[in-house]
């Protein structure tokens, strides 16, 4: 079964806006970690929060996690129409070797 | 350099067949995952390997399911007597380090069973 959920399900935004998606998670985690998806390039890794960092940035990617809430957003900002895929997060968990991914969410960037 | 690579790409099962599916990870990527993803959802956890050892396999989903990786590289999951919930894409990751890291996916394999 899923171990995360991402909302909203679906995101159209145009061109230059900013992208926001939240997750949220059942369990204690080690890490959490945002992946995208697209029928060209298959599953990429995008960015790595450790349980004990609050913010992380990476290029237009900014991602923030709040254990207390069991829950992270990922932001894209300045979205291009390439940003156009499906995004999961995926939990590492504390302890085990279970790799939990969400539902994912579904965003189209509109030139 | 050389990605993560899965062979064959699609394969077409009649109900009842015996399919194997092989994943090439990284050269030296400690770690091997299996996850099987059906279409609108995200990959499900299937098995991990840490070199040769099969240290989890909770995910899979029956005893028909087998996963190996006997010398710590190649890697083949094994599905006996498929059923059509079988089809799905199954997707193969490494990673450098054991536990629970960043990890590279293969294209995957797309298993259609009629």
């Amino acid at each position: 079964s899923q171990q995360g959920e991402e909302d909203p399900q679906a995101l159209s935004i145009q061109e230059g806006e900013n992208a926001t998606m939240n997750c949220s998670y059942k369990t204690s985690i080690n890490n959490l970690q945002w992946y995208r998806q697209n029928s060209g390039r298959g599953l990429v890794h995008l960015i790595l929060i450790r349980s004990n960092e609050r913010e992380k940035h990476s290029g237009r990617l900014r991602v923030t996690l709040d254990t207390s809430k069991k829950s992270s957003s990922l932001l894209i900002t300045a979205s291009r129409a390439a940003d156009t895929a499906s995004y999961f997060c995926a939990t590492g968990p504390n302890t085990g070797n279970q790799f939990y991914f969400g539902t994912g969410t579904s965003l189209t960037v509109i030139p | 350099g050389a990605g993560v690579s899965q062979s064959p790409r699609y394969k077409v099962a009649k109900r009842g067949q015996d399919v194997a599916l092989r994943c090439d990870p990284i050269s030296g990527h400690v770690s091997l995952f299996w996850y099987q993803q059906a279409l609108g959802q995200g990959p499900e956890f299937l098995t991990y390997f840490q070199n040769e050892a099969q240290l989890d396999k909770s995910g899979l989903p029956s005893d028909r399911f087998f996963a190996e990786r006997p010398e710590g590289s190649v890697s083949t999951l094994k599905i006996q007597r498929t059923q059509q919930e079988d089809s799905a894409v199954y997707l193969c990751a490494s990673s450098l380090h054991a536990g629970p890291y960043e990890q590279y996916f293969g294209p995957g394999t797309r298993l259609t069973v009629t």
